[in-house]
C-alpha cells in the first residue's frame, strides 16, 4: 500500500521560502506511471493545484505561481520536494503531496488523477 | 484555461435522499478527462470518479458519474451518513490541473 508523508516547518516568514518534502513509501518515485504533485488549501476554501514533477525530468506548475515555485524528485530518498520563494500570508494554506495517476486512453491525450494524497501539512506564513 | 463551476455551493439533504452535484466547464473538456473527489473534514481529499463515470477502486455504486462536452453530474443515489462531506470536480486533460470550488453536501 502506497504511502504519502508529508514534512516541512510549519511557519515560514514573509519573503523567505517555504520548503515541504514528501516521503513516498510503498512504491518507486521512478515508477513512470505517476507524476509526483503538490495541492494546496486555504483554510475553509477550496484546492489549489501547485504543480508536479514526473521522474523523466518533466514539471507543469500553476500559470499564477509559476514564478515562485520549483518541484524536484529525489530518486535516492524516494522523495519529492516542493519550494515557494517569497511567501506572504496569502500562502498561508495546508500543503498536501500526491501521486497522479497517469491515465491512457484511446485517441486521446494522457490525463492524471490524484489516487493516493499525502495527510496535509499546514504551513503559516507570519512574522 | 478552463474554469470548473460548481452547482450549488451547498446542499441541504437527509440520509436516504439524492444528490445531484453538477460540474460546468467554460469550454468542452473531453469526459476522459473529468474526475470527481470527496473530501471530510479534517481530511485529504480522495478519489471517487475518473473518467467523467468510472468509479475508482473501493467507491461504492451509489456514487456515479455522468455528463460530456460541458456539463457533468456526479449522483449519490441514497446518502448514507459518511457521505456528507465536500466534493470537487477536476480536469486533468491538460499540462494544468483545474478544480472546481466545491459544493457541500450537508446534513439537514
Amino acid at each position: 500500500q502506497v504511502h504519502l508523508q508529508g514534512s516541512g516547518p510549519g511557519l515560514v516568514k514573509p519573503s523567505q521560502t517555504l520548503s515541504l518534502t514528501c516521503t513516498v513509501s510503498g512504491d518507486s518515485i521512478n515508477n513512470g506511471n505517476y507524476y509526483w504533485s503538490w495541492i494546496r488549501q486555504p483554510a475553509g476554501k477550496g484546492l489549489e493545484w501547485i504543480g508536479r514533477m514526473h521522474t523523466s525530468g518533466t514539471t507543469d506548475y500553476n500559470p499564477s505561481l509559476k514564478s515562485r515555485v520549483a518541484i524536484s524528485v529525489d530518486t535516492s530518498r524516494n522523495q519529492f520536494s516542493l519550494k515557494l520563494r517569497s511567501v506572504t500570508a496569502a500562502d498561508t494554506a495546508v500543503y498536501y503531496c500526491a501521486r497522479e495517476l497517469v491515465l491512457l486512453w484511446f485517441g486521446e491525450s494522457p490525463s492524471a488523477v490524484m489516487d493516493v494524497w499525502g495527510q496535509g501539512n499546514t504551513v503559516a506564513v507570519s512574522s | 484555461e478552463i474554469v470548473l463551476t460548481q452547482s450549488p455551493g451547498t446542499l441541504s439533504l437527509s440520509p436516504g435522499e439524492r444528490a445531484i452535484l453538477s460540474c460546468r466547464a467554460s469550454q468542452s473538456v473531453s469526459s476522459s478527462y473529468l474526475a470527481w473527489y470527496q473530501q471530510k473534514p479534517g481530511q485529504a481529499p480522495s478519489l471517487l470518479v475518473y473518467g467523467a463515470s468510472r468509479r475508482a477502486t473501493g467507491i461504492p455504486d451509489r456514487f456515479s458519474g455522468s455528463g460530456s462536452g460541458t456539463d457533468f453530474t456526479l449522483t449519490i443515489s441514497r446518502l448514507e451518513p459518511e457521505d456528507f462531506a465536500v466534493y470537487y470536480c477536476q480536469q486533468s486533460g491538460s499540462s494544468f490541473q483545474a478544480f472546481g470550488q466545491g459544493t457541500t453536501v450537508e446534513m439537514k
